[in-house]
């Protein structure tokens, strides 16, 4: 099974408003990591966010990570069209050499 | 840009053929990795590798194999097709030091259709 789960699968909103999206894994971490996919590309790296770090920002981007309840979250404020994609965690366990990929949250920016 | 290039980036075939999928990179990065990518189930890990003729299995590697006899080379081999092997093919590199869970850089994928 999926080591990340994302919350919401969907998410629709206006231009400007901020975005907000969740995702909960099952095991102790190294690292948890976002990545952007537009349609019909790769995946893209947002940024890294290390077991002992609580709060990483990077441009509009905002990440938290609470390793006691196992989960982080990912803020992108003032949000814009090009914005509109599919936004994955991922999660490596405790002397793994692989990430484990949750199913993605999809976000449409509304003009 | 990681200098990652998928090949073919989209393929017909019949079931039962075989089918090779090729991951190059030219940086020489240590680890490579193919996931396939189905709606409902995000990314799943198949195989990956962390050097030359180093492979090891990932999540989904039923019905494939792997080989790497060249740094730069990952290939991907379905050795008879099967309408459950359609899917979006992403070969990935991780340009991580020491340890393996770095950031990766992905190839624009390989989109293969059983009939």
């Amino acid at each position: 099974s999926q080591q990340g789960e994302e919350d919401p699968q969907a998410l629709s909103i206006q231009e400007g408003e901020n975005a907000t999206m969740n995702c909960s894994y099952k095991t102790s971490i190294n690292n948890l990591q976002w990545y952007r996919q537009n349609s019909g590309r790769g995946l893209v790296h947002l940024i890294l966010i290390r077991s002992n770090e609580r709060e990483k920002h990077s441009g509009r981007l905002r990440v938290t990570l609470d390793t006691s309840k196992k989960s982080s979250s990912l803020l992108i404020t003032a949000s814009r069209a090009a914005d509109t994609a599919s936004y994955f965690c991922a999660t490596d366990g405790k002397g793994a050499q692989k990430l484990v990929f949750g199913q993605g949250t999809r976000l449409t920016i509304n003009p | 840009d990681a200098g990652i290039t998928q090949s073919p980036r989209h393929k017909v075939t019949e079931t039962g053929t075989p089918v090779t999928l090729r991951c190059h990179q030219t940086e020489n990065h240590r680890y490579m990795y193919w996931y396939r990518q189905d709606p409902g189930h995000g990314l799943r890990l198949i195989h990956y590798s962390y050097g030359v003729k180093d492979t090891d299995k990932g999540e989904v590697s039923d019905g494939y194999s792997v080989s790497r006899s060249k740094t730069e080379d990952f290939l991907l081999t379905l050795e008879s097709a099967t309408s459950s092997q359609t899917s979006v093919y992403f070969c990935a590199i991780s340009v991580a030091g020491a340890g393996n869970t770095g950031e990766l850089f992905f190839g624009e994928g390989s989109r293969l259709t059983v009939l």
